[in-house]
């Protein structure tokens, strides 16, 4: 079963705010989140992650709900440069699951 | 620079061949991973090691083969037992064993076609 959940796709406008959504039911107390982005062929982008606050960087800001089971990347305001595949990553220590992905598209 | 480097972008293989996909790291970072990435879907860790020497399997570990003999290299194989290598292969790096808890970098990808 995958570790997290996401929409498969999602749009929104351009210099409007995204709010990404992520569910990770089963993430145990020490699993850190994780977001990365994904332009075609190439490799994932580091993006943002937490363990437990919400988070904020230039890029992105990170809101982790307070059981911890979903968590929401948020884009202040969307360019046509964050058109990409994002991926929402729990980092259990071992190992790696990404999600299957959110396609992002920002209509001009 | 520092960065990761994965080499070659495109490679196309008979079948019943094996190939060696490159992955080189001058981050300093201890910790390596593969991955395969198939159309539409999202990653799937195929080794990682977190030390020189040491490599653990992933998920989807069989047909493939590692080493670690140099914290900057971690070369993958793909071996003629694995039944669909048809992919885009991903190599990360990361400053900690085994966690995440810092930025990791990604290579540009090997797209491997077998032909």
């Amino acid at each position: 079963d995958a570790k997290t959940t996401q929409p498969n796709s999602m749009e929104s406008n351009e210099e409007e705010p995204v709010h990404l959504p992520c569910n990770h039911s089963t993430i145990s107390g020490t699993d850190y989140i994780h977001w990365y982005r994904q332009l075609p062929s190439q490799g994932p982008e580091y993006v943002i992650h937490g363990l437990t606050s919400n988070v904020n960087n230039r890029m992105a800001s990170l809101a982790i709900a307070e059981d911890r089971k979903s968590s929401t990347l948020i884009l202040h305001r969307a360019t046509l440069r964050d058109a990409a595949v994002y991926y929402c990553i729990l980092d259990t220590g071992n190992q790696f699951y990404f999600g299957t992905g959110t396609s992002l598209t920002v209509i001009p | 620079d520092g960065g990761i480097t994965q080499s070659p972008k495109y490679l196309f293989r008979k079948e019943g061949q094996n190939v060696t996909l490159s992955c080189e790291q001058n981050l300093n970072h201890d910790a390596m991973y593969w991955y395969r990435q198939d159309p539409g879907q999202g990653l799937r860790l195929i080794y990682y090691s977190q030390i020189v020497n040491d490599f653990q399997k992933g998920d989807i570990a069989e047909g493939y083969s590692v080493s670690r003999e140099k914290k900057e290299s971690f070369p993958l194989t793909v071996t003629s037992a694995q039944k669909n290598p048809t992919a885009f292969y991903l190599c990360a790096s990361s400053p900690g064993q085994g966690r995440w808890n810092t930025e990791a970098f990604f290579g540009q990808g090997t797209r491997l076609t077998v032909v």
